[in-house]
């Protein structure tokens, strides 16, 4: 069984810094997806990055970036210059052969002025 | 970009009653789509997995008698709660998945409140 794991239930970082947040999964698969979601008060799930296991480099979207370790199956997310509009759940999720997505518990992120 | 949309986003109902919840693919096929549950400031928990013109897959612990799903087309799935409860209050969000991205795209998410 797949698993994903955040370690993290509140993080917070003031405006302008970086912030990163933690996320290690479980899987016997070798061909697989990793994701991190935004999840605002507004509760819509926002895709922020994507990062396909078969992919050494790390994905990179603007100010957020991904630092993926597949053989210590860890997938931490990097948050650049954090702003305000940042603060918000944050999900990372596990995929594999078109199957469902299997979501950690979450990391509250609260950036502060 | 993709959209999927999600409809009602509040809902109020009896207990007893039974409600439907639809999501939508708007631009796109959608050939299986997931049902999720979220809990307050919990994570969204795998309800089902449907696939169009089948069955769906209950994960478990999930009621299928009681959470009924339809997945009639390619751009349509229902979540029909029936003889709802308190305790089946909750915030409802269903995934559809893309086939030519591989992508996931989520809806709006349903609020459920059973009086």
């Amino acid at each position: 069984a797949q698993t994903v794991t955040q370690s993290q239930p509140e993080m917070s970082v003031q405006e302008a810094e970086t912030v990163t947040l933690s996320c290690t999964y479980d899987t016997s698969e070798n061909n697989y997806y990793l994701f991190w979601y935004k999840q605002p008060p507004s509760r819509q799930m926002i895709l922020v990055i994507r990062q396909e296991a078969y992919k050494q480099q790390n994905a990179t979207e603007n100010r957020f970036s991904v630092n993926f370790q597949k053989a210590a199956k860890s997938f931490s997310l990097k948050i650049s210059d954090s702003q305000l509009g940042d603060t918000a759940m944050y999900f990372c999720a596990f995929t594999y052969n078109n199957n469902d997505m299997r979501f950690g518990a979450g990391t509250r992120l609260t950036v502060k002025p | 970009g993709a959209v999927v949309s999600q409809h009602p986003s509040r809902v109020i109902c009896k207990s007893g009653t039974s409600v439907k919840i639809e999501c939508r693919s708007l631009d796109f096929q959608a050939t299986t789509m997931f049902w999720y549950r979220q809990f307050p400031k919990k994570s969204l928990m795998l309800m089902a997995t449907s696939n169009e013109g089948s069955k769906a897959t209950y994960e478990q612990g999930v009621e299928k008698d009681k959470f009924l799903i339809n997945h009639a087309s390619l751009t349509l799935s229902t979540l029909t709660v029936t003889s709802a409860h308190p305790e089946d209050s909750s915030f409802y969000i269903c995934s559809a998945y893309r086939t030519d991205n591989y992508g996931y795209t989520f809806g709006s998410g349903t609020r459920l409140t059973v009086v």
